[in-house]
């Protein structure tokens, strides 16, 4: 059992660009979810999903943040036009039922520059 | 806001000593607390877990005490290692509408070991 993968580690962009980031899940678990973390600070809810649906996104930002999990694989955190201050590392989880058994990957770090 | 928050951001323990990390949290709903341990680089790795119809559960050299009366938990950890070191993040669940839950992290204590 492979864990929860998330590629890339780290991602560089420049201002503007897109940044995707992509989480598969481990397996068995249906529900993801996507935290950010800035340096020195906790981890931030963003959204949770299972497949194919939105379960609750009241932690992502209005605008330039978009997250799906498509019925065949991994889950995609997509940030458009990416500014400064969206670099942190961003983690995903992943649970066999909802709230519980949460298992972490090792996170993407974006850095835009 | 926030609703866990720990008291002390660090922590500095010499090897072999006992180290308590504390958490405070506001949210009454809150059923059910995780503390989580992350290396620097990596991603939080689940330490121990506990229900809010305890107040008191142990593991492997971690014992995690919860009182609900002032919405406190913390985390003892036996006999400390430098294998220790990290930052601790307790979490805390609460329903956020229909069957679901949501987690929130508090910042974190930075645990240092000393040999």
């Amino acid at each position: 059992n492979a864990g929860v993968m998330q590629n890339p580690r780290h991602l560089v962009r420049r201002r503007g660009q897109e940044a995707r980031l992509r989480c598969s899940p481990m397996k068995g678990h249906s529900h993801v979810y996507w935290y950010r973390q800035l340096p020195e600070e906790g981890l931030k809810f963003m959204v949770y999903l299972q497949k194919e649906n939105i379960i609750d996104e009241s932690g992502m930002p209005k605008e330039r943040f978009s997250a799906e999990f498509p019925k065949e694989g991994p889950s995609i955190l997509r940030i458009q036009q990416v500014v400064r201050g969206d670099s942190a590392a961003y983690f995903c989880a992943s649970s066999p039922q909802q709230g519980e058994g949460y298992t972490f990957g090792s996170g993407t770090r974006l850095t835009v520059v | 806001g926030e609703s866990v928050g720990l008291h002390l951001p660090t922590l500095s323990v010499q090897e072999g000593d006992n180290s308590i990390i504390n958490c405070a949290y506001s949210n009454s709903a809150s059923d059910y607390f995780i503390w989580y341990k992350q290396e620097s680089g990596k991603g939080p790795q689940f330490i121990i877990d506990i229900r809010s119809n305890m107040d008191k559960r142990q593991g492997q050299r971690v014992t995690v005490l919860l009182n609900k009366t002032v919405k406190h938990l913390s985390l003892q950890i036996a006999a400390t290692q430098p294998g220790d070191s990290a930052v601790y993040f307790c979490a805390d669940r609460t329903p956020s509408g229909g069957s679901n839950y949501k987690l929130t992290f508090g910042k974190g204590t930075l645990l240092t070991v000393n040999p």
